[in-house]
């Protein structure tokens, strides 16, 4: 057990539609990591928060938003969804700011977009 | 571009026997390099680690070897055990990509009785 927690594990949605995942880091943990894996592929950093601010971004859509709140845990927004955004969403804490801090992975929340 | 390449989808080792997943990178500004386990239904775990001023580094059954020069990094497994069946994914690090980690698609393995 890694001790971060995801919900929900699955999401099943329509196109257009706008959905919420939330994550709980692992106790101590002050950032927290949002990743994209599609089918077959690797991850894909969408965006990071340190103690409530964003750090560093990646390949996050507009259509995408995050932010992390003063008890630290954290929700990916995502809005007018297209059948392409289906995948594994993750989050990842980790005790400090840097790559050097090993990430701790949830479990992941699966989204369908039908 | 994909700047960290696991070119092996799969892998199949018998037990008790030596497991060597590869990684090439093409960004010589990594300094910093993870190997990462994921079994199905569950997140990446956290496996071995080097940096760049290092070659080699070992824990328990495994070791990560770096090759700075051909832009290489390979995790063995001795002996390898049916648990260590999963998807390995490398990443790699460094300044050029804000120490924001480049993950490779992934090796499965898998571990013959």
């Amino acid at each position: 057990d890694s001790g971060v927690t995801q919900t929900p594990k699955h999401l099943i949605t329509a196109t257009g539609q706008r959905v919420t995942l939330r994550c709980s880091p692992r106790s101590g943990d002050l950032s927290v990591y949002w990743y994209q894996q599609s089918l077959d592929q690797g991850l894909q950093f969408l965006i990071q928060y340190y103690n409530g601010e964003e750090r560093a971004k990646g390949n996050i859509l507009e259509r995408f938003s995050a932010q992390q709140f003063p008890d630290l845990h954290s929700e990916l927004n995502l809005s007018s969804l297209e059948l392409g955004d289906s995948a594994l969403y993750f989050c990842a804490s980790s005790a400090g700011q840097g790559s050097n801090s090993p990430l701790h992975f949830g479990n992941g929340t699966r989204l369908t977009v039908t | 571009d994909q700047q960290v390449k696991q070119n092996s989808p799969s892998l199949s080792v018998q037990e008790g026997r030596i497991s060597i997943l590869n990684c090439d990178y093409t960004n010589s500004m990594f300094d910093y390099f993870l190997w990462y386990k994921k079994y199905p239904a569950e997140g990446p775990t956290f496996l071995i680690s080097i940096s760049s001023i290092k070659d080699k580094n070992e824990d328990g059954r495994f070791t990560v070897f770096l090759n700075k020069s051909a832009k290489h990094l390979s995790l063995h497994i001795v002996p390898s055990q049916p648990g260590d069946s999963a998807v390995y994914f490398c990443a790699a690090s460094g300044v050029d990509s804000n120490y924001q980690l480049i993950w490779g698609a992934g090796t499965k393995l898998i571990i013959k009785p």
